[in-house]
């Protein structure tokens, strides 16, 4: 496609339900990294992929999340568990080099309520 | 430790000419990138940064000095479209290179 797809765009969660957030990159984007945005703030980096390779998890905020890209295209953020904590904005982020200096593309995120 | 700071909120007249500070305090440096947001929306890339001086594209210019840790963005003959979060972020030259470390943004709003 055009640009960074995000699915779904919302979502509501009971709490301890299990979600799983989609992201599809532009095609040929070697880069994805996912972002978590909480209202008014900046994002916060959760995970990075370079190909199918996680290569950075360190911002995982607990071991409820995990994120896997099998293939090296299409990406999936799961979190076990919600809280009520983990409602935010969940933005995926692709880019076309390992280099530095390179520009993200963002999707439009999915904005996760766990009631 | 790891600190991007940015005004909260700006507010500044169409027509005119605005300017959104950032300075940073990171372990190690590696570009620095200016992104827009409007509201709902995700982040579009603006500008990056990596040597110091000023980088002009159209309306918007991003400045660098690495020696002081400062980068602006200027917004020149302002229109409506304009108001959006303003989000710095600092690429990181620990660990594998590729976090970014992002302020909190400046909400800018233009008024007629």
């Amino acid at each position: 496609g055009a640009g960074v797809s995000q699915s779904p765009r919302y979502k509501v969660a009971k709490r301890g339900q299990d979600v799983a957030l989609r992201c599809d990159p532009i095609s040929g984007h070697v880069s994805l990294f996912w972002y978590q945005q909480a209202l008014g703030q900046g994002p916060e980096f959760l995970t990075y992929f370079q190909n199918e390779a996680q290569l950075d998890k360190s911002g995982l905020p607990s071991d409820r999340f995990f994120a896997e890209r099998p293939e090296g295209s299409v990406s999936t953020l799961k979190i076990q568990r919600t809280q009520q904590e983990d409602s935010a904005v969940y933005l995926c982020a692709s880019s076309a080099r390992t280099a530095g200096g390179e520009k993200l593309f963002f999707g439009s995120g999915t904005q996760l309520s766990v009631l | 430790g790891q600190n991007i700071d940015q005004p909260t909120e700006m507010t500044a007249t169409e027509g005119a000419i605005v300017q959104i500070n950032c300075t940073y305090q990171t372990s190690g440096f590696n570009g620095l990138f200016w992104y827009q947001q409007h509201a709902g929306e995700a982040p579009t890339f603006l500008s990056y940064n990596v040597l110091d001086g000023l980088e002009e594209k159209g309306r918007f210019s991003s400045f660098l000095s690495r020696s002081k840790g400062y980068s602006y963005l200027l917004l020149k003959e302002l229109q409506m479209k304009d108001s959006a979060s303003y989000l710095c972020a600092v690429r990181d030259r620990t660990g594998n290179n590729r976090k970014l470390i992002w302020g909190l943004g400046t909400s800018l709003a233009v008024n007629p």
